[in-house]
């Protein structure tokens, strides 16, 4: 079972690319998440969606952008890379249930230079 | 906001023993969901336990359990017989109900590291 699926693994940046995150689930969950981990804090939450079609914004989601034009797929999207985004990313899915768990990727480390 | 707070950065204990992780929230609503997520050096984000706010019996999962005391706004991890494969860090997360009309977002502590001796 694949679950939730975060490509690339590692990136480096320069300051001012941009790039995208990608982000695939195969459990037909309707609600997906993107998170940014800082070193020796928790998650943050930066965008999320309820389906397809739909998004909205976390705690932190200045100098980011996501789309979701299908269930499966939820990229996220970086324009103008600073070094203030250097951080771990995650990507999400829950069913929506009351209980609602969120199934996590195995993240992506981005480092802007 | 609901906040998260763990206030142990880090932790040690021995292996086949029992350690105690804490956790403590603040919010204002009485129903909610509350989390204990590992994560392990290879940093994927793992399910350990949940608490529905609206039960009173402390959720167990093998040797992992959980005291809840809602009105202390408390949520302790309880981890035993401890095994060299539970060193990773902890994070303690809570959600609101979405039957409530709450978030979907989870609002996370800032985690504790375990290590376990051999």
């Amino acid at each position: 079972n694949a679950g939730v699926t975060q490509t690339p693994k590692f990136r480096i940046l320069k300051i001012g690319q941009s790039m995208t995150l990608q982000c695939t689930q195969d459990m037909n969950h309707n609600y997906m998440y993107w998170y940014r981990q800082d070193p020796g804090m928790g998650l943050k939450l930066i965008y999320y969606s309820v389906g397809a079609g739909i998004t909205d914004k976390g705690e932190v989601p200045n100098g980011y952008n996501v789309s979701r034009s299908t269930t499966e797929d939820f990229p996220l999207r970086l324009e103008l890379a600073a070094p203030s985004q250097t951080s771990v990313y995650f990507c999400a899915s829950s069913d929506g249930t009351a209980a609602n768990i969120q199934y996590f990727g195995a993240g992506t480390r981005l480092s802007v230079l | 906001a609901q906040t998260v707070t763990q206030s142990q950065p880090e932790m040690s204990v021995q292996e086949a023993e029992t350690v105690t992780l804490s956790c403590t929230y603040d919010t204002s609503e009485s129903d909610y969901y509350l989390f204990w997520y590992k994560q392990p050096p290879s940093r994927q984000m793992i399910l350990v336990i949940r608490q529905e706010a609206y039960k009173q019996q402390n959720a167990t999962e093998n040797r992992f359990s959980v005291n809840f005391q809602k009105a202390a706004k408390s949520f302790s991890l309880k981890i035993s017989d401890s095994q060299l494969g539970d060193a990773a860090m902890y994070f303690c997360a809570y959600r609101s109900s979405l039957s409530q009309g709450g978030s979907e977002k989870l609002v996370f502590g800032k985690g504790t590291k375990l290590t376990v001796n051999p």
